[in-house]
């Protein structure tokens, strides 16, 4: 089975610094594994992707995420967080010899503080 | 990626009565689409995956014959809630897959039953 964990509802963190966004996943294969954002009363928008190659994936509006096979984790992060940045984030994986269709995990709410 | 667009982004209604959400593929052909719910302060939950020019495939617990999906083209997929109930209010969102893996999303649409 799938599934995907983000272990933190909430996170708070300055303008100007670094942010890091938790996920960790479970597939039974090697997995698809994606990031999204969502602002209030809107769809997702996507982010960033792994699929293969390099563990370390840049993404749009500067965040990056990195591939951790052995601690099973995609954790999305931004060297500098602006005001604009806080959102929702969802990260998402789909089993690459599996359904069709993509996990997410719970969510978590970025607040980045002027 | 896909522009996805959905209609109308928010419509409230009478206990009871049914309601459409209509879900476009505006510069793609899109022979699935999906499905999703999200509950306030929750994640997506997939209801359905719908497949044009025929039966949508539903997850476990969707009920198929309170939420019709039909997906009659290629751009077009529709999703009626029927005989709604205050229960079903919730943040309904599509997406299609672009060939590539990541999925784009409608802007969503919330629906709210008194």
């Amino acid at each position: 089975a799938q599934s995907v964990a983000q272990p933190e509802d909430q996170v708070n963190v300055a303008e100007g610094n670094p942010l890091t966004v938790k996920c960790t996943y479970s597939v039974s294969g090697n997995p698809y594994l994606f990031w999204y954002v969502q602002y209030p009363n809107r769809g997702l928008q996507f982010l960033l992707k792994y699929i293969t190659g390099d563990n370390l994936v840049k993404g749009s509006y500067g965040f990056e995420a990195e591939f951790n096979k052995s601690q099973t984790s995609f954790h999305l992060k931004k060297p500098s967080a602006l005001v604009s940045d806080s959102a929702l984030y969802f990260c998402a994986v789909r089993d690459r010899g599996g359904a069709n269709n993509l996990f997410f995990g719970t969510g978590t709410r970025l607040t980045v503080i002027p | 990626g896909a522009v996805v667009s959905q209609h109308p982004s928010w419509v409230i209604c009478k206990s009871g009565t049914s309601v459409k959400i209509e879900c476009r593929s505006l510069d793609f052909q899109a022979t699935t689409m999906f499905w999703y719910r999200q509950f306030p302060k929750q994640s997506l939950m997939l209801m359905a995956t719908s497949n044009e020019g025929s039966k949508a495939t539903y997850e476990q617990g969707v009920e198929k014959d309170k939420f019709l999906i039909n997906h009659a083209s290629l751009t077009l997929s529709t999703l009626t809630v029927t005989s709604a109930h205050p229960e079903d209010s919730s943040f309904y969102i599509c997406s299609v897959r672009e060939g590539t893996l990541e999925a784009f999303f409608g802007q969503g649409t919330r629906l709210t039953v008194v």
